[in-house]
């Protein structure tokens, strides 16, 4: 079965202050590895998609990075707008070969 | 068009009531999905259309009842629910086949509550 697991849980940023999201995942045979940024109230938004140890994605102020355990996405410099609920989900050979298995998140406030 | 549009946003509902949350997209995306999502949790699947056909329905009460009239339509109609089904209804699609690896695209949700 795969696992994704987040941390931290919470964390809170000062505007400029920059800092790494981790997700750590149990997986047979990766597929690729997604993370979404989510706003309270509001349906998960694509960012990247991941698929193999090495691999680097950017997007403005985001970098995500994969190993073959773990994936970090880094921050830099993060403005208060950066502020929302940050899953990632990974999808294996396991089960259906397009659902993904999501982690809990991480909530992410910058405060300014 | 490049999103999922959901309606209605925010619902409220009696336990006696029937309604219908819809979903609708114009990508060409052939996979549909229908989550639910309870506050500080990650979506939790419900139900996918493949190509129009239900493909998985994850154990989900026969109170909550899918339909895909067409490949850019999604239905999710409601009967007779509690009070814990009260959540955000995620839609969302996505390609399939050499898509797999494409993120989905998520609607805004259906705020559901129930009393």
């Amino acid at each position: 079965e795969d696992q994704v697991t987040q941390s931290p849980e919470a964390l809170r940023l000062q505007e400029g202050e920059s800092s790494s999201l981790n997700c750590s995942y149990t997986v047979s045979g990766l597929r690729g590895l997604f993370w979404y940024r989510q706003d309270p109230g509001k349906g998960p938004e694509f960012l990247f998609t991941l698929y193999s140890a090495g691999e680097e994605k950017e997007k403005e102020r985001l970098k995500a990075t994969l190993t073959k355990k773990e994936s970090f996405l880094h921050i830099t410099a993060p403005k208060p707008e950066d502020s929302a609920t940050y899953l990632c989900a990974v999808r294996g050979l396991s089960g259906g070969s397009y659902i993904p298995t999501f982690g809990r998140g991480t909530s992410l406030i910058v405060h300014p | 068009d490049t999103e999922v549009t959901q309606t209605p946003k925010h619902l409220v509902m009696g336990m006696t009531n029937k309604k219908s949350l819809k979903c609708e997209q114009h990508m060409g995306h052939r996979a549909m999905y229908w989550y639910k999502q309870k506050a500080k949790k990650p979506p939790e699947l419900m139900f996918v259309y493949s190509y129009e056909k239900l493909s998985i329905n994850e154990s989900v009460p026969s109170r909550f009842s899918p339909e895909c009239p067409n490949s850019s339509l999604l239905n999710l109609h409601l009967h007779a629910l509690q009070p814990e089904d009260s959540a955000l209804y995620l839609c969302a699609s996505s390609q399939v086949g050499t898509g797999e690896n494409y993120g989905y695209t998520f609607g805004s949700g259906t705020r559901l509550t129930v009393v």
